[in-house]
């Protein structure tokens, strides 16, 4: 079982809807990140927070809009998405922000948009 | 030139052999390495990291990292067809900010 947990495991959506991705950790982990993956491809970093504070945004298109309401929550929230952002988010905690410590990934959400 | 390669395979082993999965970094100032196993439809999960020159050991894995030579390797001694995976090498970059991740390599262990 992993310690990050991510709901919902799979979501459908059509282009005009607004739905959220979340996640949870309980790790104590002050780092938390949000990727993307296409099939048969490694993961693409979008968004790292560093103790709740936006670090690091991979020049994401503005309908991915990420939130971090306390330091163990990570939301993405999703508005008018493409048909090329159907992908598995996976979200992901470290000890701290930056790539000098392992991290550790939720089982992730797959999306589809219709 | 790819900060993180690796050689996609796919790899086949037959079971009981040792799988040797190989990753090249470009970036001389890293200092953390990490492979990750992904099983297909799974997310990423972490099979071991080093930071240190030389060989270190964890059950069936062995993670060898060559900093002059820049690369990082994963044994597998004893595959195991629960073994067939993608294995991700991931690389820190100097300034310490984030991953870069390799392509993977497929492995198939036959039975």
């Amino acid at each position: 079982d992993t310690e990050v947990t991510q709901t919902p495991k799979h979501l459908v959506m059509g282009m005009t809807n607004k739905k959220s991705l979340k996640c949870e950790q309980h790790m104590g982990h002050r780092a938390m990140y949000w990727y993307k993956q296409k099939a048969k491809k490694p993961p693409e970093l979008m968004f790292v927070y560093s103790y709740e504070k936006l670090s690091i945004n991979e020049s994401v298109p503005s309908r991915f809009s990420p939130e971090c309401p306390n330091s163990s929550l990570l939301n993405l929230h999703l508005h008018a998405l493409q048909p090329e952002d159907s992908a598995l988010y996976l979200c992901a905690s470290s000890q701290e922000a930056g790539g000098s410590q392992p991290q550790h990934f939720g089982d992730g959400t797959r999306l589809s948009i219709l | 030139q790819k900060e993180v390669e690796q050689n996609s395979g796919p790899l086949s082993v037959p079971e009981g052999a040792i799988a040797s999965l190989n990753c090249t970094y470009s970036d001389r100032g890293s200092q953390s390495f990490f492979w990750y196993r992904q099983y297909s439809g799974k997310s990423p999960e972490l099979i071991m990291f080093i930071y240190s020159n030389g060989d270190k050991e964890d059950g069936r894995f062995t993670a060898q990292l060559n900093k002059a030579s820049q690369y990082v390797s994963l044994l597998i001694r004893d595959s195991q067809p629960s073994d067939s995976a993608t294995y991700l090498c991931a690389v820190n970059t100097s300034t310490g900010n984030q991953f870069y991740f390799g392509t993977g390599t497929s492995l198939t262990v036959i039975p």
